[in-house]
């Protein structure tokens, strides 16, 4: 059975960090792009990045460009996402997803709440 | 990177068939035969219904399809049932990024 447990989130104050993860078991990691997708409280989904499955390329949506990283590893079975320079519009539930016939498996998400 | 453009609310009865539309620009959905549909019920991850713009997934009841003109995506359940009261997302292929609508609540009357 595919499943993808986020880890990490958390409450954070403006302008600090804090690093997600995304465990994932019953498929071969090593073969799939995947994906990070946040949802702010009550508001819709925006996707956030993507890697490859080698993590050779990797993008991020304007809003957390040189902010975010995302990586892998590929031996862990673990995507990663680092958030830093965090602000209070990064709150949210973050999503991994596996890119597959559509975005196939979701994660339950890991809530983020950036506050003083 | 704006968001592709939904209805914010749709509605039918039971048995009725309801569409929702997603319209983008000729960079995204226009421009790539990956438009994918996903619904989510509150509280819960999203659970995609349609890729590739017609694709159904294993599992996927055949109420479901997809469709797509120019830059508009189309997404038409037929048969409706309480269950499919939810939100509903497009998503679409963007070169090397991917970009949502922004949500479409279906009330079943």
């Amino acid at each position: 059975e595919v499943q993808l447990v986020e880890s990490g989130g958390g409450l954070v104050q403006p302008g600090g960090s804090l690093r997600l993860s995304c465990t994932a078991s019953g498929f071969t990691f090593s073969s799939f792009r995947m994906h990070w997708v946040r949802q702010a409280p009550g508001k819709g989904l925006v996707w956030v990045s993507l890697i490859n499955s080698d993590g050779s390329n990797t993008n991020y949506a304007d809003s957390v460009k040189g902010r975010f990283t995302i990586s892998r590893d590929n031996a862990k079975n673990t995507l990663y996402l680092q958030m830093n320079t965090l602000r209070a519009e990064d709150t949210g539930v973050y999503f991994c997803t596996r890119d597959y016939l559509g975005l196939g498996y979701w994660g339950q998400g890991t809530l983020v709440s950036v506050s003083s | 990177q704006s968001a592709l453009t939904q209805p914010r609310s749709v509605s039918g009865s039971p048995g009725q068939s309801v569409t929702i539309s997603c319209t983008g620009t000729s960079s995204d959905v226009g421009g790539y035969n990956y438009v994918s549909w996903y619904r989510q019920h509150p509280g819960k991850a999203p659970k995609v219904v349609i890729y590739d713009v017609t694709e159904r997934p294993s599992g996927v009841p055949d109420r479901f399809s997809g469709s797509k003109s120019g830059n508009t995506a189309s997404l038409t359940i037929s048969g409706l049932q309480a269950e499919d009261e939810a939100d509903y997302y497009c998503c679409s292929y963007a070169g090397n990024s991917l970009i949502f609508g922004g949500g479409t609540k279906l009330t079943v009357l």
